[in-house]
């Protein structure tokens, strides 16, 4: 069956550093959503991606979506404390109505 | 507006004991999901619901989870008996539209943690 994996697993970073995640399919996907849960919370919509290289930025956050619909990334510039949580991936293949979440990366930031 | 909302938000009971869930979803929102998140790891698929419809219950443990959705709104899940590896926090999420569309967002609502004993 499809899966989604992140990597990595966990990140920890000294505050003002980049961060990047990214996650891959096993199968092409025909949408990819990005999701940010904090510790002991639930996971908080951020963008979907639907566009083959699609390219789409909120404020620090630069999300991608590869040319062959396997791949996406998420990378954070200059973190802040705040961006503390675990980042998932979600991705919908065609016909299928449903998204397979990844296995998450754990951002801790340092201050 | 209010968000999903769920009950309890914590629940602890010896295995082989029955338990149910409760979801309202946000208002108007037609479809239902209902996720298990092991610690750790991301939101599994357990059943979904368009309007009181069931159309995605394939990853659902059926010998002991059962699902409902009375006319198109509130949720609940439930398991009998559960077993210790049922501990997880299960989480409820509406969205407007249906997956792969651009009205598919999902909204979570904050889960029961269920502890097994």
């Amino acid at each position: 069956g499809q899966q989604v994996m992140q990597i990595p697993q966990y990140q920890h970073v000294q505050e003002g550093e980049d961060f990047t995640t990214y996650c891959n399919s096993s199968t092409t996907l025909s949408n990819i959503q990005w999701y940010k849960q904090r510790p002991g919370g639930h996971p908080v919509f951020l963008i979907q991606l639907v566009k083959s290289g699609e390219v789409k930025k909120q404020k620090r956050l630069t999300f991608q979506f590869g040319e062959a619909k396997k791949n996406s990334s998420l990378h954070i510039t200059a973190t802040q404390t705040t961006d503390v949580g675990t980042y998932f991936c979600a991705g919908s293949t065609s016909g299928t109505y449903k998204y397979i979440f990844g296995t998450g990366t754990r951002l801790k930031v340092l201050a | 507006e209010a968000g999903v909302v769920q009950s309890p938000r914590y629940k602890i009971i010896e295995k082989k004991q029955p338990v149910a869930f409760w979801c309202n979803p946000i208002s108007g929102h037609n479809t239902l999901y209902w996720y298990r998140q092991n610690l750790g790891q991301g939101p599994e698929l357990l059943i979904r619901y368009e309007n009181e419809e069931a159309v995605d219950d394939s990853q659902l443990p059926k010998d002991r989870f059962s699902a409902e959705r009375l006319k198109g709104v509130d949720s609940t899940l439930k398991i009998q008996p559960a077993e210790l590896g049922d501990s997880a926090v299960y989480l409820c999420a509406s969205s407007f539209g249906l997956a792969g569309t651009s009205t598919d967002t999902q909204y979570f609502g904050p889960g029961t943690r269920l502890t097994v004993l």
